[in-house]
């Protein structure tokens, strides 16, 4: 069975860049998912960060854009999250997730809490 | 940005009744539409996919209609387990959407 997990520091400092790993075990060789980011701010809804297609191609939300980079390291089974210049509004919990070609994002890890303070 | 909202924010029911969820698009999603539960300290789970189709192992009194801009979820008879938050998502276009949400809460 398909399991995603979340990986990374729990505090990082504002202007610093978060990183976050995420390692995909008993995946199969399909080569027709997008692997994803999301967050969940506290007290507030979820919201998508960016994708990677298993081709390397990736997508950003555009007001974050700037300061996302997604990656895959497929000899790992890991794809990866920096982003730059933090503040406190990047304090959530953040999830990666994977999402089939025209389908819903069915494979979620359990999430990592991550607080931007100095 | 296709801007997709949701009602009502929060909704009272008594365990065994029925909830109907509303979703709304800024436009055509076409049948690109997921809805994920969300109970507090888990991931979402994904509930629906292409507006209509329940994801593997998901009850059967779960259902979703819509397509275009107008979407529905319907918990046909509620159970405890279904308390909690629900979000639609669009995936006909990048970047990738939800919206707000809906609390579904014991009445």
């Amino acid at each position: 069975q398909l399991q995603l997990q979340e990986s990374g520091p729990g505090l990082v400092k504002p202007s610093e860049t978060l990183s976050l790993t995420c390692t995909v075990s008993g995946a199969s060789s399909s080569s027709n998912y997008y692997w994803v980011w999301i967050r969940q701010p506290p007290g507030k809804g979820l919201e998508w960060i960016g994708s990677i297609s298993y081709s390397g191609s990736t997508y950003y939300n555009p007001p974050l854009k700037s300061r996302v980079t997604v990656s895959a390291d497929t000899s790992k089974n890991q794809f990866s999250l920096k982003l730059t210049s933090v503040t406190a509004a990047d304090t959530a919990v953040y999830y990666c997730a994977r999402r089939p070609f025209y389908y819903g994002l069915d494979v979620w890890g359990q999430g990592t809490t991550v607080t931007v303070s100095s | 940005e296709i801007v997709m909202t949701q009602s009502p924010a929060t909704l009272s029911v008594s365990p065994g009744e029925r909830a109907t969820l509303s979703c709304r698009a800024s436009q055509s999603v076409s049948s690109y539409l997921a809805w994920y539960q969300h109970k507090p300290g888990q991931a979402p789970r994904l509930l629906i996919s292409g507006a209509s189709t329940r994801a593997t192992g998901i009850p059967a009194r779960f259902s979703g209609s819509g397509s275009g801009t107008e979407f529905t979820l319907t918990i046909s008879s509620l159970q405890s387990e279904d308390f909690a938050v629900y979000y639609c998502q669009q995936f006909h276009s990048w970047p990738l959407t939800f919206g707000g949400g809906t609390k579904v809460e014991i009445e």
